[in-house]
């Protein structure tokens, strides 16, 4: 299986700030790389396909790069709206799909 | 409006059998696969397994093969996850996701588009 890591599992940050989560592949998926958000109790939403794609709806202030093995995804300004739980997932090999553990956004 | 509607919240005992359902609606649902994710308590999101609604052909997180099972019922636009025999380890909120994809020179890219609300299983003695 694909193994996907990302940094940091969590963070305590003020709205304004700029955000940036890590997300780590075990090997090459070049940008077979999607990026979702997920608030307690509702259903997770794709906020990136493909590594940089922003997905129809989400704010601009939204943004993700990187290739191969190492990705980002960027919040330029956060929102109260935006803590969350962020996770990677990658789309290169099925079976199985995986999913990064998770970056926990909170309010500092 | 793309919709997945999920049944409702489930409780149950150990050895018991189960299946949940979700109904796509606002969308060509023989076009899409349905994927089913689960979260473990205090964990992230796992894929279990996913199913092509048109012909019914299922692939399965290999951790979890033989444990549950996807079916489609396309005649009235529902997928479901299935245990004929539940454990504790198994309460978990599981959701449907629908997979869309898109082309590329490199073979397509898959991601969840539209999710279910969550249904939230508990099995406890």
């Amino acid at each position: 299986d694909i193994q996907m890591t990302q940094s940091p599992s969590s963070l305590s940050a003020s709205v304004g700030d700029r955000v940036t989560i890590s997300c780590r592949a075990s090997q090459n998926i070049d940008t077979y790389l999607n990026w979702y958000q997920h608030k307690p109790g509702k259903a997770p939403q794709l906020l990136i396909y493909g590594a940089s794609s922003l997905q129809i709806g989400v704010p601009s202030r939204f943004s993700g790069s990187g290739s191969e093995t190492n990705f980002t995804l960027t919040i330029t300004s956060l929102q109260p709206e935006d803590f969350a739980t962020y996770y990677c997932q990658q789309s290169y090999i099925i079976p199985p799909w995986t999913f990064g553990q998770g970056t926990k956004v909170d309010i500092k | 409006e793309v919709q997945l509607v999920q049944s409702a919240a489930e409780v149950k005992k150990p050895g018991e059998a189960l299946r949940i359902s979700c109904k796509g609606s606002g969308y060509g649902f023989t076009s899409y696969w349905i994927s089913w994710v689960r979260q473990m308590p205090g964990e992230g999101l796992e894929w279990m397994g996913q199913i092509d609604s048109s012909d019914s052909y299922t692939k399965y997180n290999p951790s979890l093969q033989g444990h549950v099972t996807i079916s489609v019922d396309k005649s009235i636009s529902t997928a479901y996850l299935q245990w004929s025999s539940l454990q504790a380890s198994d309460t978990a909120i599981y959701y449907c996701a629908r997979t869309t994809y898109t082309g590329r020179n490199s073979g397509n890219l898959y991601y969840f588009d539209n999710w279910g609300q969550g249904t939230l299983v508990t099995v406890s003695s």
